[in-house]
């Protein structure tokens, strides 16, 4: 199965900044996802992203606080924007394995504040 | 909106006993699939459901998808303690997963 790299682990930042998450995938895959899981909650779909196109944005999501980056097959950046304490979730990325299903990364433990 | 009901919402169970996890909608997807995610980590796939009606078994976990694919539950026998985790079951539809709000399971030693 695919082997996700999500980076950073853990972060705890000032509100008013962005951070960037990067998710790196050990084979090349057409479809990107991308999820939040609030505090003692399950996961949210926030965006689908493919390579050479604008991501796909839930509804609830926007691009301009969610902006996505999809360069390659491989990897993908996640950007929250102008974080308040709201945002503090754990992020994850996920690929869909033909497989085995959906593969997950570690997630990405966010703390605003 | 949740389109996947979990239930129940927590479970604490001693080590031994057997447990059972429900999970409901009301549309029908083409798959269903079970994770269990432990804290800080991502959800860990336990197995994928596709036919309606369709059990399978893994080691002491059975999980059983319904005859109209809009249901299926996950049955652990002699729960161990490495069983604790927090059990997601989410719906694939249109390649995209509906994931249920979970159920967090303790087993005591």
């Amino acid at each position: 199965s695919a082997v996700i790299s999500q980076k950073p682990s853990r972060d705890i930042c000032q509100r008013g900044t962005s951070l960037t998450i990067q998710c790196q995938v050990d084979s090349q895959v057409t479809m990107m996802f991308w999820y939040r899981q609030q505090p003692g909650q399950s996961l949210t779909l926030i965006a689908t992203a493919n390579q050479g196109s604008e991501a796909t944005y839930e509804s609830g999501f926007v691009i301009d606080k969610f902006p996505i980056s999809r360069p390659n097959l491989t990897f993908s950046t996640l950007t929250v924007s102008n974080m308040s304490p709201e945002d503090s979730s754990i992020y994850l990325c996920s690929v869909e394995d033909r497989t085995v299903g959906y593969t997950f990364g570690s997630g990405t433990r966010l703390t605003v504040v | 909106t949740q389109l996947l009901e979990q239930s129940p919402q927590f479970l604490s169970i001693q080590e031994g006993e057997n447990l059972t996890v429900y999970c409901n909608s009301s549309s029908v997807f083409s798959s269903l699939q079970w994770y269990r995610q432990e804290p800080g980590e991502g959800p860990v796939l336990l197995v994928t459901v596709v036919t309606g009606g369709e059990v399978k078994k893994l080691k002491r976990l059975t999980f059983q998808f319904g005859d109209a694919r809009k249901d299926s539950s996950l049955h652990i026998t002699a729960a161990q303690p490495g069983d604790t985790g927090l059990y997601l079951c989410a719906g694939g539809h249109d390649y995209k997963l509906s994931f249920g709000a979970g159920t967090t399971v303790t087993v005591r030693a």
